[in-house]
């Protein structure tokens, strides 16, 4: 079936430096890739997502580009800051529209 | 914005006990979800549903049910609750279209004990 597959944590950065959370998905079909962030004590929130091959999917900085050709979804940004650190989550949405997740990653971020 | 709202942030309930958890969603979103969130293991579907009255099995349903009598309402019942169902639970809801976002609640952490 389905699944995702990201890089294990934690992810232990510096502030400003460069940000890569590997993420590659196996799915029939084609679907749309997520990323999903998680603060402390909060639910998830959609960071970004892409719905096709060769998409960008931006926000606040991050950037994902849907790769079909090597079936990933990698999360980067140039520059993180402490406030960035959180759990980040890749997903996927499969034929009936559910959303199948990685098992997440931490990062943090220290000053 | 959207706005998943999970009635409980915290419960804690004993083995055997009948739990509810109520999620309310008010945008009007066809489907809505429940996950249940745990260490190393990401988020697990456990049922969701397309429409009022229906539902449907995710990939861990055993020992829960669910019900979904209003549109914009959908509940999680734990029949008889036990140690390993101590878990983050987090409500979602989406559009039904195909790519759409899923939007969760805070989540609701349950201590069955």
């Amino acid at each position: 079936g389905d699944s995702v597959t990201q890089m294990e944590g934690p992810v232990t950065l510096s502030e400003e430096a460069f940000l890569t959370i590997n993420c590659t998905y196996t799915a029939t079909g084609y679907p749309s890739l997520f990323w999903y962030v998680q603060y402390p004590g909060e639910g998830l929130q959609l960071l970004l997502k892409a719905t096709k091959a060769d998409d960008k999917g931006s926000n606040k900085g991050f950037e994902a580009t849907y790769r079909k050709e090597t079936t990933s979804f990698h999360l980067e940004k140039g520059s993180v800051q402490v406030s960035d650190s959180a759990v980040y989550f890749c997903a996927l949405s499969d034929h009936a529209d559910k959303l199948i997740f990685g098992t997440g990653t931490r990062l943090q971020v220290f000053p | 914005d959207v706005k998943v709202t999970q009635s409980s942030r915290y419960l804690v309930k004993r083995t055997g006990e009948k739990v509810f958890l109520e999620c309310v969603q008010d945008m009007d979103h066809e489907n809505m979800f429940w996950y249940r969130q745990d260490p190393g293991l990401g988020l697990r579907l456990i049922y969701f549903s397309y429409d009022v009255k229906m539902k449907e099995k995710g990939d861990i349903p055993e020992g829960y049910s669910v019900s979904r009598e209003k549109k914009e309402r959908f509940s999680l019942i734990l029949e008889s609750a036990s140690t390993n169902q101590t878990s983050m639970y987090l409500c979602a809801s989406s559009l039904g279209r195909r790519g759409s976002p899923l939007h969760f609640g805070n989540g609701t952490r349950l201590t069955v004990t």
